[in-house]
């Protein structure tokens, strides 16, 4: 079993809709939760990270349940410029906090 | 630009051939991180780096892959007898403190042929 699992999507939707991505992680010891965006053939930018208590960036709000091992992103107002794949990341102190990735969910708004 | 820096961003190498790639993390951090992604998939860890020292290696990294970090500064990773399996893109990441997020440089793509 993969430890962060992610839906793969694609997820399309219309400009203006709010889309949520989930994730869940195995592992019990991952410490610290991170959403990264993606473009093709770029390299992975960091969105947000992921607090206990939940934290809101703009349009994005990040959710992490530590009891059932999941952690969520939610869009509001998506704009095509949020096309992209989303990759749920977690880092674990026990393997050198090297970040586990899942593999993503692709976004695709359309205008 | 003071983020990390990548060379090549692509490598197109003959099978059997040895290639070697280099990372410039962002200066004031002491994390250095090496990850393969390929299509379809999230980047895999491979390896990483506190100051100079290599603390420790995925499974992934086969006996084929060496990676140094010899000043503590910037890194190289090398990888001997590429095979077609080898064709990726490697990226490298660097954190100022343990924990915290990391920043990736925009990749080295190789492809064996």
């Amino acid at each position: 079993r993969k430890e962060v699992e992610q839906d793969p999507g694609p997820f399309n939707v219309p400009e203006g809709a709010t889309v949520a991505f989930n994730c869940t992680y195995s592992n019990s010891a991952s410490q610290s939760f991170f959403w990264y965006r993606q473009d093709c053939r770029k390299e992975p930018k960091l969105l947000m990270s992921v607090y206990s208590s939940g934290n809101e960036d703009g349009r994005f709000t990040a959710q992490l349940n530590k009891a059932s091992q999941y952690v969520s992103l939610l869009i509001r107002d998506s704009q095509p410029s949020d096309s992209a794949t989303y990759l749920c990341v977690v880092n674990i102190a026990n393997s050198g906090y090297a970040l586990n990735f899942g593999k993503g969910t692709s976004l695709l708004v359309t205008p | 630009d003071t983020g990390v820096s990548q060379n090549p961003r692509h490598k197109i190498t003959k099978r059997g051939q040895n290639v070697t790639f280099r990372c410039d993390p962002i200066s004031e951090h002491n994390r250095l991180y090496w990850y393969r992604q390929t299509l379809g998939q999230g980047p895999e860890f491979l390896t990483y780096f506190q100051n100079e020292a290599q603390l420790e290696k995925s499974r992934l990294l086969s006996d084929r892959f060496s990676a140094e970090r010899p000043k503590g500064s910037f890194s190289t990773l090398e990888i001997q007898r590429t095979e077609q399996g080898d064709s990726a893109m490697y990226l490298c990441a660097s954190s100022l403190v343990v924990g915290d997020e990391q920043y990736f440089g925009p990749g080295t793509r190789l492809t064996v042929t």
